[in-house]
Parts: C-alpha cells; sequence; structure tokens
C-alpha cells in the first residue's frame, strides 16, 4: 500500500513564526501536492510537484512556500505564519503516466496560528 | 472557469437504503474523474474512478455513473453501512496529473 506520511497532527504557532509542514511518501511517486482544507471550500491546491527540485503554483500559493530535494519529500513552508492560514493541510502523492492519476493522501496537519 | 460542484453538502440516509451523490463539472475536456472518501480525522481515500469514454463503471457495492451531455457524475452506493459516513469529493482531472475538487457531501448513516 501507498503510504504518505505528514511530520504533525497537530500543530499550534503563533503569529509571524515561520512553520515547516513535511510530507514524505514511500512508492517513489513523481508528484506531490499540498492542498488546504477549510469547511466550506474544499480542497484547495497550494503547490505542487512532478520532479525533484521542480514546483508549480496551484490555486493560492500566496504566503506559501516549497521545497522538493529528495522525491520522496515535499515540504510546506509559511514563511511567517498568519492567522488566516489556521487550516487542515493535506499532502498527497501520485505516479505519471498510466493515465489514472489517483492521488494519495496523508492523514493532514491541523495547523492552528494563534 | 474550471469547477467540479456537488449538488447537496449533506445527505442523510437510512442503514440499507441506497445512497445517490451528485456531482456536476463544467469543463468538457476533463477525461478522468475520481470519487474519493474522506472520514474523520483522514485524509481522503479513493474509491473508484472513470474514464470520459466510459458512462458506467462499477466496484463493490459502488458505482460510478458519467453523463457527459450534462457534465454530471454520480456515485452510488448500495446497501449503505454505518461505516460508509464520510465526506465525499468528486475530482475532475484536467491537467495530467492535477486534480479540482468538488466542495464535498458528507453522507450520514442513521441506524
Amino acid at each position: 500500500d501507498v503510504k504518505v506520511t505528514q511530520s504533525s497532527r497537530y500543530l499550534v504557532k503563533r503569529t509571524g513564526e515561520k512553520v515547516f509542514l513535511e510530507c514524505v511518501q514511500d512508492m517513489d511517486h513523481e508528484n506531490m501536492f499540498w492542498y488546504r482544507q477549510d469547511p466550506g471550500l474544499g480542497l484547495r491546491l497550494i503547490y505542487f510537484s512532478y520532479d525533484v527540485k521542480m514546483k508549480e503554483k496551484g490555486d493560492i500559493p500566496e504566503g506559501y512556500s516549497v521545497s522538493r530535494e529528495k522525491k520522496e519529500r515535499f515540504s510546506l513552508i509559511l514563511e511567517s505564519a498568519s492567522t488566516n492560514q489556521t487550516s487542515m493541510y493535506l499532502c498527497a502523492s501520485s505516479q505519471s503516466g498510466g493515465g489514472t492519476d489517483t492521488q494519495y493522501f496523508g492523514p493532514g496537519t491541523r495547523l492552528t496560528v494563534l | 472557469g474550471e469547477s467540479v460542484g456537488l449538488h447537496l453538502p449533506t445527505l442523510s440516509v437510512q442503514e440499507g437504503d441506497n445512497s445517490i451523490i451528485n456531482c456536476a463539472y463544467s469543463n468538457s475536456a476533463s477525461d478522468y474523474f475520481i470519487w474519493y472518501k474522506q472520514e474523520s480525522g483522514k485524509g481522503p481515500q479513493f474509491i473508484i474512478d472513470i474514464r470520459s469514454n466510459m458512462d458506467k463503471r462499477q466496484g463493490q457495492r459502488v458505482t460510478v455513473l458519467l453523463n457527459k451531455t450534462v457534465k454530471h457524475l454520480s456515485l452510488q452506493i448500495a446497501a449503505t453501512q454505518p461505516g460508509d459516513s464520510a465526506v465525499y469529493f468528486c475530482a475532475e482531472n484536467i491537467n495530467a496529473g492535477k486534480s479540482t475538487f468538488g466542495d464535498g457531501t458528507t453522507l450520514t448513516v442513521k441506524p
């Protein structure tokens, strides 16, 4: 089974802090994604990556950056956390090619910014 | 613009009944659709998918129907069980690897 793990289930940070959310997948997937999930807004794509050292902006990249130094790891960075970044953050991975594009999700990190 | 939407944010059914969750999409160029299930405290998990060259696909107790004419997708769950209570998302693949998700329908199964 594909396993996607996220470094923390719950995180509490203060406004202005730099926050790192880590995601690791063990299936050698090329594609990795970061979403945030808010009530009534569904899943919104923040950033994604098709390969090592490659990144693309999603629908709501403002206030976030990402890093993909290794194929299995995709990090989401909040340079200066703000209260409106309080949310559930979901990481996902998928395999390129094969035409299926099914995404495998981690359990999520619930971030609270005070 | 691109959007994937679900007709109802919540659905409540009696245990043993069949459930139908609907989804409308707007991009006629989409060629691949996926249904995900998200249980409380977990990330979304794949349930079933369908390609645009099909109009029906069946899995174990689940069936996905695709009507390209009206850009409508539905998920049917037979003999709904308490363990089916979750949030269900449809997703539309427009570009290879990237999905657009609907807002989700919360299914509650009453015993």
